[in-house]
């Protein structure tokens, strides 16, 4: 089954922008990710889902700051003009036949 | 658009079966989705526990599977988790999904909170 690993933290500071990285297990680097946002104390909520080739598809209300892109097993997150609220856990999911995986998450902190 | 709404016990006794349902408004349960249950424990990440689809099939996480059930009540539009044999690390902030045509996770409840303790 596939597995996915993130960096446990990253900071940036308002304003600027954070490419934060999702990387795929030997043999699934062909796999669409989905990148989901968790704010404290909140429930998570879907971003995008991100595919191989770069192309992805944003959830509704989610707004142009956020974009993805892909290179080999690696698939990225970047958020452009950071916000305050942009502070919170990032985590990525990936799915087989009958399996889901989520990566650690990384913290996002916004300096 | 679908909105999830879980409730059940927040405080389940050591070695009892924690039970928990996930209503579904704004769509039917009998569409073409994946319905899911994901855990987090206090200051963790996120676990996948398991999912039923509309039709009725299962799939679980390998590391819980000996213990979960997922069912599903289209009378209700709503689906349930059974975990049994619970210890004190099942504590944990116990959330549903549903999963689309997508493959991914695209809605999920606010999340209850479960306390395994006596």
């Amino acid at each position: 089954q596939p597995v996915v690993t993130q960096s446990s933290s990253a900071s940036a500071s308002l304003g600027s922008s954070v490419k934060l990285t999702c990387t795929l297990s030997s043999g699934h680097s062909a796999y669409i990710i989905a990148w989901h946002r968790q704010e404290p104390g909140k429930a998570p909520r879907y971003l995008m889902k991100l595919e191989g080739s770069g192309s992805y598809n944003k959830g509704s209300g989610v707004p142009d700051r956020f974009s993805g892109s892909s290179s080999g097993s690696d698939r990225y997150l970047t958020i452009s003009n950071l916000q305050f609220e942009d502070e919170a856990d990032y985590y990525c999911e990936t799915w087989d036949s009958d399996t889901r995986v989520f990566g650690g998450g990384t913290k996002l902190t916004v300096l | 658009q679908v909105q999830l709404q879980e409730s059940g016990p927040g405080l389940v006794k050591p070695s009892g079966t924690l039970s928990l349902t996930c209503v579904v408004s704004g769509g039917s349960i009998s569409s073409s989705k994946w319905w899911s249950w994901v855990r987090q424990s206090p200051g963790k990440g996120l676990e996948w526990i398991g999912e039923i689809s509309h039709s009725g099939s299962t799939s679980y996480n390998p590391s819980l599977k000996s213990r979960v059930m997922v069912f599903i009540d289209k009378s209700k539009n709503q689906f349930s988790l059974s975990l049994n044999s619970v210890t004190a690390a099942d504590t944990a902030v116990y959330y549903c999904a549903t999963a689309g045509t997508g493959g991914h996770f695209d809605y999920w409840g606010q999340g209850t909170l479960v306390t395994v303790s006596s």
